[in-house]
């Protein structure tokens, strides 16, 4: 069964410094999401992709994040210039058109 | 303002002891009413969804209600497997959103002792 995949599970860097995750979608699923998620809440909307456009973004965003998502395939998640309030667990879904949205198991972001 | 309540925030249950878990919420033109479950260190996993008042979908020891402002997701003679936190999300359109993110309440923790 393949699911939707990220890499790495576990990053741990120092602050200041950038880092990139990465997710691969389930394959026939057309839309990609990125959450973040911290302690004792629910997953925050970050952005999403239609195929290769990205059609919307959370004022979450900070000019520090980027996201693309190549071909319509795998996306990427860039942190620049990490800061401490940026440790989260940071989520990945994909779906077909409306429907339910399937999740990763995330990549958890510890800033030092 | 919380869009997304869900209640209580926490929850312990006797194996068998059913109940049911609270989760209200304020947004107009729902677009779709969604309980996932999450174990520690895991991402969610997609139980229901509901899109309309009177809606009920049902699994396993699980039932998912919706009416006009809330949903309730029953538990019946829960069993510890089923300890985890579960999330209620909406999705919605309004003229600041676009009707494609999940918008999440902040979970009930469950725990079923034997």
């Amino acid at each position: 069964d393949t699911g939707v995949s990220q890499d790495p599970r576990h990053k741990i860097t120092k602050r200041g410094q950038n880092v990139t995750f990465r997710c691969d979608p389930i394959s026939e699923h057309n839309r990609l999401y990125w959450y973040r998620q911290t302690l004792g809440q629910g997953p925050e909307f970050l952005t999403y992709f239609q195929n290769e456009a990205q059609l919307e973004k959370s004022r979450l965003l900070s000019d520090r994040f980027s996201a693309e998502r190549p071909k319509g395939s795998f996306s990427t998640l860039e942190i620049q210039r990490t800061e401490q309030g940026d440790s989260a667990m940071y989520l990945c879904a994909s779906s077909f058109s409306f429907e339910p949205q399937h999740f990763g198991d995330g990549t958890r972001l510890s800033i030092l | 303002e919380d869009q997304v309540t869900q209640s209580p925030e926490a929850l312990r249950l006797q194996e068998g002891e059913s109940s049911s878990l609270n989760c209200s919420y304020t947004v107009s033109g729902l677009r779709g009413l969604f309980w996932y479950r999450q174990d520690p260190g895991k991402g969610p996993e997609f139980l229901f969804t509901l899109y309309s008042a009177g809606e009920e979908k049902e699994k396993e020891r699980l039932k998912a209600t919706l009416t006009k402002k809330e949903s309730f997701l029953h538990i019946t003679a829960p069993k510890p497997e089923d300890s985890a936190t579960y999330l209620c999300a909406v999705r919605y359109n309004s003229n600041s959103n676009s009707g494609y993110a999940l918008n999440f309440g902040k979970g009930t923790s469950l725990l079923v002792t034997p």
